[in-house]
């Protein structure tokens, strides 16, 4: 059975703060890993993608990394409307394009 | 539209009666998701349609659980005989192909409680 479990639970950060957010994951066979954030009352809004082991991706403040066995959310600098969930998922290759499997989440609250 | 429009946006229900959650994705959208987030719990895959093959309904909890979809558009996801662990967060998702490589696009939700 997939499964994904995210670290720490709530991390809360001064503006500025630089800091990682965990995902460790067991799946048979990997096709993708997904990062979310999801805002109080709103659905997730979907922002990577990674394949393989070793790729990077970045968008403004925020840089996700994959290992074999966790992909780390590196937040820099942040800013207090950064605060949000982020969710990581996984999809293992014999979901033929279905299902993702989701962590509970990481509560990030940046203050000013 | 712009996003993917879920309706109502609240529900409350109670105990043993039938809802209807409605789901209108993205246009051009060919495949359509529905999950259930739950008070502390990750997001629970439920079912998945992708154009006019077979769903997905691998996800579904109990055989009070049903969706459709029709004309390859909107989507009714219908939960009988509603109880009290129904409580939860349904969300709805699209994307224009299957497997979510482009991320899928959720919805707000809607919120049930059934008291």
């Amino acid at each position: 059975e997939d499964q994904v479990t995210q670290s720490p639970e709530a991390l809360r950060l001064q503006e500025g703060e630089s800091s990682s957010l965990n995902c460790s994951y067991t799946v048979s066979g990997l096709r993708g890993l997904f990062w979310y954030r999801q805002d109080p009352g709103k659905g997730p809004e979907f922002l990577f993608t990674l394949y393989s082991a070793g790729e990077e991706k970045e968008k403004e403040r925020l840089k996700a990394t994959l290992t074999k066995k966790e992909s780390f959310l590196h937040i820099t600098a942040p800013k207090p409307e950064d605060s949000a969930t982020y969710l990581c998922a996984v999809q293992a290759q014999e979901t033929s394009g279905s299902r993702l499997t989701f962590g509970e989440g990481t509560q990030l609250t940046v203050n000013p | 539209g712009a996003g993917v429009s879920q309706s109502p946006s609240n529900k409350v229900t109670e105990k043993g009666k039938d809802v209807e959650l409605r789901c209108d994705p993205i246009s051009g959208h060919t495949a359509l998701y529905w999950y259930r987030q739950s008070l502390g719990q990750g997001l629970e895959f439920l079912i998945y349609f992708q154009g006019n093959s077979a769903p997905d309904k691998s996800g579904l909890p109990s055989d009070r659980f049903s969706a459709e979809r029709t004309g390859g558009s909107v989507s009714t996801l219908t939960i009988q005989r509603t109880q009290q662990e129904d409580s939860a967060v349904y969300l709805c998702a699209s994307s224009l192909v299957g497997g979510g490589w482009y991320g899928y696009t959720f919805g707000s939700g809607t919120r049930l409680t059934v008291v």
